[in-house]
């Protein structure tokens, strides 16, 4: 069973730094990856997908890497704003079902 | 504008009643989702459909049960709920690589 682990579970920075974010999986087998931002209590925003064959994804001040032999994946966010305050979640695929991590909260401090 | 609804976002009922949360997509997407999440934890995925007809349980047991008479509507039903079922419900669609979510439904049983 896949098993999806995101570190830190929480993380305040003050406006203008650079965010890291880290995923790991267990079962390298994996169709894609993505990245999805959750404001609390709403729904999953689709932020990056990553295709097993691809190695990173950028949009804007996004940047994710993926590096699928180790089981693990990176998420850069740019120069972060206090819009950027949300949680961070982490998903791999097997066949067509999703495996979440718990969740990365972020929080920039203005 | 293509889209996933939910309907009710939120609601709150008695221990007993018989509720259906509605989840309608207009992506023309095959595969469907129902995922519930409690308070700060992570997704578990509760219930799948690949189409018309096909539905599957997910990787967390659910007292609910779905329904798939067409493409666009994958509605959810609880027949008796009770306060153990008090949490997010998220429904998803998903293209070949993406899966798209929507809104969510807050579910709180008294």
């Amino acid at each position: 069973k896949q098993e999806v682990t995101q570190i830190p579970a929480a993380l305040s920075v003050p406006e203008g730094e650079n965010l890291v974010l880290n995923c790991s999986f267990t079962d390298s087998a994996i169709y894609n990856l993505q990245w999805f931002r959750q404001d609390p209590g709403k729904g999953l925003t689709s932020l990056l997908l990553i295709q097993s064959s691809q190695r990173e994804q950028t949009s804007g001040r996004l940047n994710a890497s993926l590096d699928k032999s180790s089981g693990r994946s990176t998420l850069y966010i740019a120069a972060s704003q206090p819009g950027d305050s949300a949680t961070y979640l982490c998903a791999v695929r097997d066949d067509y079902k999703l495996s979440f991590g718990a969740g990365t909260t972020v929080t920039v401090r203005a | 504008e293509a889209d996933i609804y939910q309907t009710p976002r939120y609601l709150v009922i008695g221990t007993g009643k018989k509720i259906t949360l509605e989840c309608s997509q207009t992506m023309g997407h095959d595969k469907m989702y129902w995922y519930q999440q409690d308070p700060g934890m992570e997704l578990h995925l509760i219930h799948y459909s690949y189409g018309v007809n096909s539905t599957e349980k997910g990787d967390l047991s659910s007292e609910s049960t779905v329904s798939r008479i067409r493409t666009e509507h994958f509605p959810l039903t609880l027949e008796s709920a009770r306060p153990s079922h008090t949490s997010q419900y998220l429904c998803a669609s998903s293209s070949y690589h993406e899966q798209y979510f929507g809104p969510g439904t807050r579910l709180t049983v008294t």
